[in-house]
C-alpha cells in the first residue's frame, strides 16, 4: 500500500524557519520525482516545490524561490521541504504528492498524496 | 511560465445533469501536458486524467477529458453526488501550475 505521511507543521512567527517531512513507503521511493503542494485556506492549489527521482533538478515556485529548499533521503524514504524567512502568506497546508511515473527528467502528473500538514505563521 | 484559467469559477448543476469544465492555457501544451484532480471537502486532491485523455484506474466513464493545445474540458456526463467537489487543471512539464479551480455545487 502506497502512503505518504507529512509531519513538522504548526505554528511559527514570521521571519522563523519550519522544515517539513513526508515519510513514504510501499513503493521505490528513489525512482520517483516528488513534490510539494500547498494550499492557502479557502484558496486554490499551488505547486511549491519539486525535485527529480534523483535529486539532480528542482523546480520551486517564484513565491518561495531563494526561502525554501527541497530534499530527499533515499536511506529513509523521506522527502523534506526546509522553509526559511516565512511570511505570513505561507500559511497554508503542504501536501506532499507523488510523480505519477517513475524516472521522469521532468514534472509529471501527482497520482499519491498525503494529507497535509498546516503552516501557519503568525505573531 | 503557462498560465492556467477555468471557467466558470462556479457551477450550479442538479444531480443526473452534464457538466462541461473548461480551462484554457496562456500558450500551447506541449504533448498534452495536462491533468486535472478533484478536490472533495477535507480532503487531498485526487488525480482524474493525465494527456489531458487519459483516465486513471477506477475512474467511473461518465468523467471524460479532452482537448488539446490551448482549449481543455473535463465533462461529467451525469452528476452523481460524489462529484460535487472542486476541480483544477494543471499543467506539468518543466514547470507545474495549476489553474484556480471551478466548484461544483448543487443546484
Amino acid at each position: 500500500q502506497v502512503d505518504l505521511v507529512e509531519s513538522g507543521g504548526g505554528v511559527v512567527q514570521p521571519g522563523r524557519s519550519l522544515r517539513l517531512s513526508c515519510a513514504t513507503s510501499g513503493f521505490t521511493f528513489s525512482t520517483y520525482g516528488m513534490n510539494w503542494v500547498r494550499q492557502a485556506p479557502g484558496k486554490g492549489l499551488e505547486s511549491v516545490a519539486v525535485i527529480w527521482y534523483d535529486g539532480s533538478d528542482k523546480y520551486f515556485a517564484d513565491s518561495v524561490k531563494g526561502r525554501f529548499t527541497i530534499s530527499r533521503d533515499t536511506s529513509k524514504n523521506t522527502l523534506y521541504l526546509q522553509m526559511n524567512s516565512l511570511r505570513a502568506e505561507d500559511t497554508a497546508v503542504y501536501y506532499c504528492a507523488r510523480d505519477r511515473e517513475q524516472w521522469l527528467r521532468r514534472g509529471g502528473p501527482m497520482d499519491v498524496w498525503g494529507q497535509g500538514t498546516a503552516v501557519i505563521v503568525s505573531s | 511560465e503557462i498560465v492556467l484559467t477555468q471557467s466558470p469559477g462556479t457551477l450550479s448543476v442538479s444531480p443526473g445533469e452534464r457538466a462541461t469544465l473548461s480551462c484554457r492555457a496562456s500558450q500551447s501544451v506541449s504533448s498534452n501536458s495536462l491533468a486535472w484532480y478533484q478536490q472533495r471537502p477535507g480532503q487531498a486532491p485526487r488525480l482524474l486524467f493525465y494527456t489531458a485523455s487519459t483516465r486513471t484506474a477506477g475512474l467511473p466513464d461518465r468523467f471524460s477529458g479532452s482537448g488539446s493545445g490551448t482549449d481543455f474540458t473535463l465533462t461529467i456526463s451525469r452528476l452523481e453526488p460524489e462529484d460535487f467537489a472542486v476541480y483544477y487543471c494543471q499543467h506539468y512539464g518543466s514547470s507545474k501550475t495549476f489553474g484556480q479551480g471551478t466548484k461544483v455545487e448543487i443546484k
